[in-house]
């Protein structure tokens, strides 16, 4: 079946280092890709997605690229902020029906 | 544009009672998505359902839980008799149509006395 892995955490980084967090994923077909983020006591916000290999999605500096080569979707920021703290969840979906996540990764920024 | 809306945001119930959760998808979405999280651990998928139907329950338990979406109102996650084990939070999301990105709510954080 479709699955996700996750970089362990908690990834503890300072404010403006770079940020990668793994995400490399199994399934038949071709999958879209994405990258949610929760925040504290919040519900999942949709970070970034991407629906073919190659594709780069981005937003607010993040970004991901699908590479079906390595079947993996890794996020990158080149600057965390303090405020980027939170969980991140990478997910696939075999555009049927149901999201599988990864376990997630706590991100932990300090200034 | 209202996102989608869950209620109530948290729960308290003791062993043996029944919850229920409300989800209301976003506006022009009618396809609805229900997971689970439990502490530490990632989303799990539940069941998905289109106005009046069930389209995919293979994630639901297979006693105690239920869920609806009917023609007018929310979608309905109801859990019967609940144990501790069922401390969770659950979260609904929509999308406009099958395969469509899903817009996820706050979640109902469910604790089980």
């Amino acid at each position: 079946g479709n699955s996700v892995t996750q970089m362990e955490g908690p990834v503890t980084l300072s404010e403006e280092a770079f940020l990668t967090i793994n995400c490399t994923y199994t399934a038949t077909g071709y999958p879209s890709l994405f990258w949610y983020v929760q925040y504290p006591g919040e519900g999942l916000q949709l970070l970034l997605k991407a629906t073919k290999a190659d594709d780069k999605g981005s937003n607010k500096g993040f970004e991901a690229t699908y590479r079906k080569e390595t079947t993996s979707f890794h996020l990158e920021k080149g600057s965390v902020q303090v405020s980027d703290s939170a969980v991140y969840f990478c997910a696939l979906s075999d555009g049927w029906d149901k999201l599988v996540f990864g376990a997630g990764t706590i991100l932990r920024v300090k200034s | 544009n209202a996102g989608v809306m869950q209620n109530p945001r948290h729960l308290v119930r003791r062993r043996g009672q029944e919850a229920r959760l409300r989800c209301s998808p976003m506006k022009g979405h009618s396809h609805v998505y229900w997971y689970r999280q439990l502490p530490e651990e990632g989303l799990k998928f539940m069941v998905y359902l289109q106005k009046e139907n069930i389209i995919d329950e293979s994630g639901m338990p297979k006693e105690r839980f239920s869920a609806e979406f009917p023609k007018e109102g929310p979608s309905i996650l109801r859990i019967q008799q609940v144990v501790r084990g069922d401390s969770a939070a659950y979260f609904c999301a929509s999308s406009k149509d099958r395969g469509e990105t899903q817009y996820f709510g706050p979640g109902t954080r469910l604790l089980v006395l």
